[in-house]
């Protein structure tokens, strides 16, 4: 079974700093989806990339898949406490049934 | 447009008590998922459906759990006899095709067994 690891687990910045969050697939990914979640709430959608090597960009937040179709980074420049929260990736499972497989999350934190 | 709707936001039942998570699809949306989400792990996929229709059921656990989608209503998420481990945020996701779109989540209801 398709299975997706995050790194880090956890993540600690200043204010103003980049940073990068990972997700590896131990498949080929077909779609690859990118959620936040603040504490307590429910998923906010990101961005989605399905071709190999694609880029997205919204406001600060940066996200690639690379060329393999294995690997996706999220990107984030400039950081403000607003980015901080839990940053979720997902796939699309084999089977074409639309059900998404998580990585375990990366918890952010922004300091002022 | 709404989005995707989920009630209770929170639910607290005693440990035998039976629990209904209801959840309204995003409008014009007619596919359906549910996932769990336990403290300190990622989210679980339990159960898809369509209306009048459960397509893929592979994560919901064999007892005590199941679901469905009416032709109307919302769909529910039905726990009988719930335990302290069926503590945990049960989220819903609606999509209008199976593929290639993004799913919409609601805000999800947590549910503690006391």
């Amino acid at each position: 079974s398709q299975e997706l690891e995050q790194s880090p687990q956890s993540l600690i910045v200043q204010e103003g700093k980049n940073l990068t969050i990972n997700c590896t697939s131990s498949k080929t990914l077909y779609g690859l989806y990118w959620y936040k979640q603040k504490y307590g709430e429910g998923l906010i959608f990101l961005m989605m990339l399905q071709k190999g090597g694609e880029e997205k960009s919204h406001e600060k937040i940066t996200a690639k898949l690379d060329e393999k179709k294995q690997q996706s980074s999220l990107h984030i420049t400039a950081s403000q406490p607003s980015h901080a929260g839990i940053y979720l990736c997902g796939a699309d499972s084999p089977g074409n049934t639309g059900k998404l497989i998580f990585g375990q999350g990366t918890t952010l934190q922004v300091k002022p | 447009n709404a989005g995707v709707m989920q009630n209770p936001r929170h639910l607290v039942r005693r440990r035998g008590q039976e629990a209904r998570l209801r959840c309204s699809p995003m409008k014009g949306h007619s596919h359906v998922y549910w996932y769990r989400q336990l403290p300190e792990e990622g989210l679980k996929f339990m159960v898809y459906l369509q209306k009048e229709n459960i397509i893929d059921e592979s994560g919901m656990p064999k007892e005590r759990f199941s679901a469905e989608f009416p032709k109307e209503g919302p769909s529910i998420l039905r726990i009988q006899q719930v335990v302290r481990g069926d503590s945990a945020a049960y989220f819903c996701a609606s999509s209008s095709y199976d593929r290639g779109t993004e799913a919409f989540f609601g805000q999800g209801t947590r549910l503690t067994v006391v």
